[in-house]
């Protein structure tokens, strides 16, 4: 079985540019996360989806950030314009149950 | 709201010591618990999960009781390896183990010979 797949798997972007995330999720998972990670502040819930529904889209992300889930098996992360303070790995995951499958991530770095 | 703490941001041990690792945690509603694992450079993966008040889990070497009393899930190794060494992280569900996770900050472990 082909697990999480993330693309690209890493990102340099200058200040005020559009990037785009893609995530391939687990064929057949319902639910989707994109968590962003960090040193400092661990891993960081950016957007949730169940069965392409959004279910929670991040509180304080949601100024620059966007997840869309075009459709079950296919998800990306809008940021615009991003800023030097995005730059960290970013964590696409599917669940099975009661148990995530994490892709590899991206690391995207913010000039 | 829901929320982890991980006491522990890094902890350092000798090849053969014992491991515990802190999680404890705060909810309002039933009570699912996880320990991710990450390697460097790899993707977290699963290592434990429990919602059995007082019942020990266990699983390649390492174990947690969840303790509903002290509101805690603390991770134990008897004896640590190198490959031990990666981050790891306490995991909380909210609500029902379908529900929205959330994760504590991680506490790196490194195991030096």
């Amino acid at each position: 079985d082909a697990g999480v797949t993330q693309t690209p798997r890493h990102e340099v972007a200058e200040k005020g540019q559009t990037i785009i995330l893609k995530c391939e999720p687990v064929s057949g998972h319902n639910d989707l996360f994109w968590y962003r990670q960090t040193k400092i502040q661990g891993l960081e819930l950016l957007s949730y989806f169940r069965s392409k529904s959004l279910m929670e889209d991040g509180g304080a992300f949601k100024d620059r950030f966007k997840a869309e889930m075009l459709n079950s098996s296919f998800s990306t992360l809008k940021i615009q314009p991003t800023e030097p303070k995005d730059s960290a790995v970013y964590l696409c995951a599917s669940r099975r149950g009661n148990t995530l499958y994490f892709g590899a991530g991206t690391r995207l770095s913010v000039l | 709201g829901d929320s982890v703490t991980q006491t522990e941001g890094l902890v350092t041990l000798t090849e053969g010591l014992p491991v515990m690792l802190n999680c404890t945690y705060q909810t309002a509603y039933s009570t699912f618990l996880f320990w991710y694992v990450q390697h460097l450079n790899e993707a977290p993966k699963l290592l434990l999960k429990s919602s059995t008040d007082n019942k020990r889990t266990e699983h390649q070497g390492f174990h947690a009781t969840l303790h509903k009393s002290s509101s805690s899930f603390h991770l134990q190794k008897s004896s640590a390896q190198l490959s031990d060494s990666a981050l790891y992280y306490c995991a909380l569900s909210e609500g029902s183990a379908l529900g929205r996770l959330h994760f504590g900050a991680g506490t790196q472990l490194i195991v030096i010979p």
